[in-house]
């Protein structure tokens, strides 16, 4: 029974075009993370969301638009696809906003053509 | 300068070596430390917090150097299920988990 589930875990696409990758955690957790690993591996967060309400937004454009529905799900839409979002996007959860631990989704590698 | 820095590896080391891996990180207000290991291809998970006295998981010994704004893993009698890439973590903030990953230590145990 997977704690973190993220939908799709591949994902190819033509330049311009939008998509969306969809996460949701039965832990029951209050935190929920996107991160992005790129080529280089780093792992860089872009937007947490606590009991559905905003409390990190990196520099990301604004192609990228997350939403969380409620505090389970929360997802990521990207509009434009440009080639350099090419990269492995990792969900991730926490028991709140301050815990330590994060647990993380299996990825969704999102690959631009 | 990145948050966190980390030798890239690999490290290749036979099976029951000791093996030590060494992070640095330019936040000198970082709240909390961590370890995280990734598999190939895999997402990462929690190996141990890292505390400003030390601590120890079995073979697993992490250190903090608060001073120097580094942080140590040491892995004893290395196992080849130890394979895979170690990631430093720091967090600089002390109200949200913004956790800045470095880009791992890859470490390889053979045979």
């Amino acid at each position: 029974d997977t704690a973190v589930s993220q939908t799709p875990k591949y994902l190819v696409t033509q330049m311009g075009n939008d998509k969306s990758i969809k996460c949701e955690q039965n832990l029951g957790h209050d935190t929920m993370y996107w991160y992005k690993q790129d080529s280089k591996k780093f792992l860089k967060i872009m937007f947490s969301y606590n009991n559905k309400e905003l409390i990190i937004n990196e520099t990301v454009p604004n192609r990228f638009s997350p939403k969380s529905p409620d505090k389970a799900h929360l997802n990521l839409h990207i509009n434009s696809l440009e080639l350099g979002d090419s990269a492995v996007y990792f969900c991730a959860s926490s028991h709140d906003r301050v815990t330590g631990e994060l647990f993380f989704g299996e990825g969704s590698r999102l690959t631009v053509l | 300068r990145k948050e966190v820095e980390q030798d890239p590896g690999p490290f290749n080391v036979p099976e029951g070596a000791t093996v030590a891996f060494n992070c640095t990180y330019s936040n000198s207000a970082s709240q909390s430390f961590f370890w995280y290991r990734q598999d190939c291809r895999k997402e990462p998970k929690l190996l141990m917090s890292v505390y400003s006295s030390g601590n120890e998981d079995g073979r697993f010994t992490a250190q903090l150097n608060r001073a120097s704004q580094y942080i140590s893993l040491l892995i004893r009698d290395s196992k080849l299920s130890d394979s895979a890439t170690y990631l430093c973590v720091v967090n600089p903030d002390y109200n949200f988990n913004k956790f800045y990953f470095g880009s791992g230590t890859k470490l390889n145990v053979k045979p």
